[in-house]
Parts: C-alpha cells; sequence; structure tokens
C-alpha cells in the first residue's frame, strides 16, 4: 500500500449500534499511527497516538487497535451517540514531521 | 488549551488574484503545517516549516509558497489563484516532541471565481 486508506467511506449507524473502522497504511518504515475526529465546522480534534505493534488505546467509548506487521489500524465507537457524527481520520507517520492522512470515515449517527 | 487560529473562515476571491491565508499558534510550537483538503481525498500537505524562516515543500506545492517570519506565525500564499485551488485549507502546528500530535486550526474555506 501506498498510501493511507480508509474504509468504509461513509457510514451511517442508529443511536447505540457499536460500529468499527479501518486504516490500512504502509507497514515498511513506519513510525506512528494518529486518529483524529472531525466535526463540522470545527478543528480536527486528535484521538490517538500509536506507535507499538498491538497497542491498544481507549478514550471513552472510542478505542483504537493497531498492526504494525500487516499495516492496519481499527477505530471502535461502542453505543455510538449522535455526537459521535464527524470524519474520523487516520494518519501514518514514517519518522520526520510529515503525515500521511487518509481520506476519511464519515461517520452519520442517526436518533 | 493549544489554540490554532486562521485569519478567515470563508474567503471568495477571483482568477489571478494574489491570496494570503494566515495561521497563527499560541503554544510555541516549532512545526507548522499547511494542507488541502477535497472531497474524497485525504488531507494533503503543500508545505511545512519546522522553524522560523525555514521551509520544506510538501506533496503539493505547485502555485503556492510560504512565509514565516515568526515563529508563531504561517502565511501561505497564492501567489496567482486559480479555479482548481478552490479548496478548504487546514493550518496545523505540532511540537517536535514527544508524540508529534498535530493541532489543527478550523480551516478556511476558498473559493476561486
Amino acid at each position: 500500500i501506498l498510501n493511507v486508506e480508509q474504509s468504509p467511506q461513509s457510514l451511517h449507524v442508529q443511536e447505540g449500534d457499536s460500529t468499527n473502522f479501518t486504516c490500512s497504511f504502509p507497514s515498511s518504515n513506519f513510525y506512528a499511527l494518529h486518529w483524529y475526529r472531525w466535526e463540522t465546522a470545527k478543528s480536527p480534534e486528535a484521538l490517538f497516538v500509536m506507535t507499538l505493534n498491538g497497542d491498544e488505546k481507549k478514550k471513552g467509548r472510542i478505542s483504537a487497535t493497531l498492526n504494525t506487521k500487516e499495516g492496519y489500524s481499527y477505530l471502535y465507537i461502542k453505543g455510538s451517540q449522535p455526537e459521535d457524527s464527524a470524519t474520523y481520520l487516520c494518519a501514518s507517520r514514517k519518522g520526520g514531521q510529515n503525515f500521511v492522512f487518509g481520506p476519511g470515515t464519515r461517520l452519520s449517527v442517526l436518533p | 488549551d493549544v489554540k490554532v487560529t486562521q485569519s478567515s473562515r470563508y474567503l471568495v476571491k477571483r482568477t489571478g488574484e494574489k491570496v494570503f491565508l494566515e495561521c497563527v499558534q499560541d503554544m510555541d510550537h516549532e512545526n507548522m503545517f499547511w494542507y488541502r483538503q477535497d472531497p474524497g481525498l485525504g488531507l494533503r500537505l503543500i508545505y511545512f516549516s519546522y522553524d522560523v524562516k525555514m521551509k520544506e515543500k510538501g506533496d503539493i506545492p505547485e502555485g503556492y509558497s510560504v512565509s514565516r517570519e515568526k515563529k508563531e506565525r504561517f502565511s501561505l500564499i497564492l501567489e496567482s489563484a486559480s479555479t482548481n485551488q478552490t479548496s478548504m485549507y487546514l493550518c496545523a502546528s505540532s511540537p517536535t516532541v514527544p508524540t508529534y500530535e498535530q493541532y489543527f486550526g478550523p480551516g478556511t474555506r476558498l473559493t476561486v471565481t
């Protein structure tokens, strides 16, 4: 994989459903994987930074896992709420200062 | 809290105009970035700066230049705006250590007519 890919591109879930989406990134020369949440009319907000294979991070109902050997990360949201509606971005960093962002997954949580 | 501000939320310019987008951060971060975001594409890096008066080209620098005269301010310049530069522009800053987490501004939606 040359670029960072995210799937699905968008999804709609009902309030209370749990959901997950995927970020795929080049596994060679991996340094760190970042997740951001971008709500409409707001700035992207950092959720997690993960560096080690097998890392798991959790913030409230949101958690993420990392597999650096195969080059993917999952983001999970348990019991989705309308305020979780946002675009979720992942970004891979190979070292230095630069990030390569995926196109994002747009989540809509319907009440 | 870190704050990154951008000079305008919405901007409409004509083709051929010179356009300045300003970004200011208040956390004394060394690194600053300019991205553009277009539908279906990820954030694409235009330029970044890791120190005052230092700049590096990102993935899509053509048609853009930048200026960083002070640590807190990073300006993106469109020398002669074109319609294909209509986009959402995001500025970000980050410390050099430890996690390089980026802090974003609210974005400027630029329309070039």
